[in-house]
């Protein structure tokens, strides 16, 4: 998947705790994209980022959710007071311009106990 | 909101060519094509894309109708590693465009 990189994997928080899911994109690239997928259901979108600049957020849930793309670094999405109906894989991808192609991570799946 | 139409599934017997088909009655002059995939537990994977001619590559071949109201992913010679969600996806490639998924097709392969 041309090099996108998620970690970690796999996290397990339980309820209240905080998640941090990294996302560091294709060298080059400085658009972001992250999604959400439950168990058994389509991908979802949730914000749209460019380097320090949230582009569109329309999909994040307003409360305890956040996300960046600092200058320097991965981008990070922040899920703050977890709870169970936060289950699910989270998919970052990554493109060099507008409109291009998008290359995606393999996923983190957050299990919340 | 996903502004394309595609069957929710098709199977396909092992070595054979797939269509898959995909609606698109209100594409603007500035959308791409693209399809994606995503097999089981994994992300979604580009697969190709394009405006208006047919295109190929090394997975499949895109066919662009005449009024790109429509088009058809091609996989030439199916493996049952090609069973997956197929999404046709629109992109305006003038304005910043978040990706809009929907329910795609579940490609299943029969051995």
């Amino acid at each position: 998947n041309a090099g996108v990189m998620q970690n970690p994997r796999h996290l397990v928080r339980r309820r209240g705790q905080e998640a941090r899911l990294r996302c560091s994109p294709v060298k080059g690239h400085s658009h972001v994209y992250w999604y959400r997928q439950l168990p058994e259901e389509g991908l979802k979108f949730m914000v749209y980022l460019q380097k320090e600049n949230i582009i569109d957020e329309s999909g994040m849930p307003k409360e305890r959710f956040s996300a960046e793309f600092p200058k320097e670094g991965p981008s990070i999405l922040r899920i703050q007071q977890v709870v169970r109906g936060d289950s699910a894989a989270y998919f970052c991808a990554s493109s060099p311009y507008q409109g291009g192609v998008a290359f995606f991570g393999q996923g983190t799946r957050l299990t919340v106990v | 909101d996903a502004k394309t139409t595609q069957p929710n599934s098709m199977e396909s017997n092992e070595e054979e060519p797939v269509h898959l088909p995909c609606n698109h009655s209100t594409i603007s002059g500035t959308d791409y094509i693209h399809w994606y995939r995503q097999l089981p537990s994994q992300g979604p994977e580009y697969v190709i894309h394009g405006l208006t001619s047919n295109v190929n590559n090394r997975m499949a071949s895109l066919a662009i109708a005449e009024d790109r109201k429509s088009s058809t992913l091609i996989l030439h010679r199916a493996t049952l590693r090609d069973a997956a969600v197929y999404y046709c996806i629109l992109r305006d490639g003038v304005r910043d465009d978040k990706i809009i998924f929907g329910k795609g097709t579940r490609l299943h392969i029969l051995p």
